[in-house]
């Protein structure tokens, strides 16, 4: 079946570090891939997909590229921030079959940055 | 804030009761996801429904079940709990059910059982 692997953490940064978190997947066909984030208290929230391969993904200057010939879609940052202090969750969603649509998620990592 | 709205935030209760998880999805979202996140399970999926209708089941225990409404409203029923089914409930909402189509998250209710 499908699954995500992201890197082991907590990972733990100064203000303005550079930002990796490493994710890879295996599934069949052509999945969509997402990261989210989850704050302290709070729900999940999509941070940003790709849907085909070579696509990037962009938001608050984060950025992630769907590689599928490495099975990767890493999460990456030039100058993190404190308030980006969170657990950030790599998912792929594939179609068909009895996956119908249904997120499966990387275990987490945890992120702190310091000031 | 998402739009995916859950009831109740907290639930504490005991061993062998039941209880009843309410989300109400995004204006328009037709489709509805249960997940279940635990500390040593992650984030696990339970179950979907797509305009009233059963469509996809992932690691949901026979003690659980699910409906999702003619207002599209969803409800999660958990039965018989255990100590073990402490966990953090999310449901999810989504326009319609292909791969490309985002996953909006409500807040959660956290489960409690003493």
């Amino acid at each position: 079946g499908d699954s995500v692997t992201q890197m082991e953490g907590p990972v733990t940064l100064s203000e303005e570090a550079f930002l990796t978190i490493n994710c890879t997947y295996t599934a069949t066909g052509y999945p969509s891939l997402f990261w989210y984030v989850q704050y302290p208290g709070e729900g999940l929230q999509l941070l940003l997909k790709a849907t085909k391969a070579d696509d990037k993904g962009s938001n608050k200057g984060f950025e992630a590229t769907y590689r599928k010939e490495t099975t990767s879609f890493h999460l990456e940052k030039g100058s993190v921030q404190v308030s980006d202090s969170a657990v950030y969750f790599c998912a792929l969603r594939n179609a068909g079959g009895t996956s119908y649509g249904k997120l499966t998620f990387g275990q987490g990592t945890i992120l702190t940055v310091h000031p | 804030d998402s739009g995916v709205t859950q009831t109740p935030k907290h639930l504490i209760t005991a061993t062998g009761q039941r209880v009843t998880l309410r989300c109400s999805p995004r204006s328009g979202d037709l489709s509805v996801y249960w997940y279940q996140q635990s500390l040593d399970q992650g984030l696990q999926f339970l179950i979907q429904y797509y305009n009233g209708e059963e469509r996809a089941k992932g690691n949901i225990l026979e003690r659980f079940s699910a409906q999702q409404f003619p207002d599209l409203h969803s409800e999660l029923n958990l039965s018989s709990l255990e100590l073990g089914d402490s966990a953090l409930y999310f449901c999810a909402s989504s326009v319609d059910q292909g791969r490309r189509d985002t996953q909006y998250f409500g807040p959660g209710t956290r489960l409690t059982v003493l």
